[in-house]
């Protein structure tokens, strides 16, 4: 059964800063991976996309990596503003079915910008 | 373009009362559509995910059900709520992963 776990939980560092995410995964038969944002009390935005046969996708400030053989993504924020507070979701999609039986999701990061 | 849309956004019930949470998506056809529970301090779990009208899987056996009654409707019900089944409910579509999931904006559940 494909486990997900996100270190740190949480994470506190002043505006400005760059940071790195961390989501390992046990299953490496994966589809593709999915990096989304959750603000208090509302849905998911997703923030990037990775196929399992790629290595890293960016959209501005963000990057996220894949490293499939040894079941590890990272997203990349590049200077943190306070608007990027939010809880960060980490999620695999499994291989057999074409990724059709859903989302693994990891506990998430918890993340503050300190103005 | 593809739109998901969840309603109602918030609901307090009763316990031992009957829950029904509608879903429909827009803009596509014939979906992979899916029900998620957040529960207070857990993750995110899957709950039931359908494949084409008609066709549930049920992935935690619990006090809920799911059906699809037409390609872009999904609904998730309950004869007699607990108070356990409090949590956000998410839905969620994709085109079989190709172009990952998407989800909507939540229903938040309070059994009381």
């Amino acid at each position: 059964k494909q486990e997900v776990t996100q270190i740190p939980a949480a994470l506190s560092v002043p505006e400005g800063e760059n940071l790195v995410l961390n989501c390992s995964f046990t299953d490496s038969a994966i589809y593709n991976l999915q990096w989304f944002r959750q603000d208090p009390g509302k849905g998911l935005t997703s923030l990037l996309l990775i196929q399992s046969s790629q290595r890293e996708q960016t959209s501005g400030r963000l990057n996220a990596s894949l490293d499939k053989s040894s079941g590890r993504s990272t997203l990349y924020i590049a200077a943190s503003q306070p608007g990027d507070s939010a809880t960060y979701l980490c999620a695999v999609s499994g291989r057999s079915g074409g990724g059709a039986d859903g989302l693994t999701f990891g506990k998430g990061t918890h993340l503050i910008i300190q103005p | 373009s593809q739109t998901i849309h969840q309603w109602p956004a918030t609901l307090v019930q009763p316990v031992g009362s009957p829950l029904s949470l509608e879903c429909t998506v827009e803009g596509t056809s014939n979906p992979n559509l899916y029900w998620y529970r957040q529960a207070a301090g857990r993750g995110l779990q899957l709950l039931f995910y359908s494949v084409g009208i008609g066709q549930i899987s049920s992935e935690v056996p619990q006090n809920l059900s799911a059906s699809r009654p037409q390609d872009r409707q999904f609904i998730l019900s309950s004869k007699k709520l607990l108070l356990s089944d409090s949590g956000f409910y998410l839905c969620a579509w994709s085109n079989r992963g190709v172009n990952g999931y998407t989800f909507g904006s939540g229903t938040r559940l309070t059994v009381v």
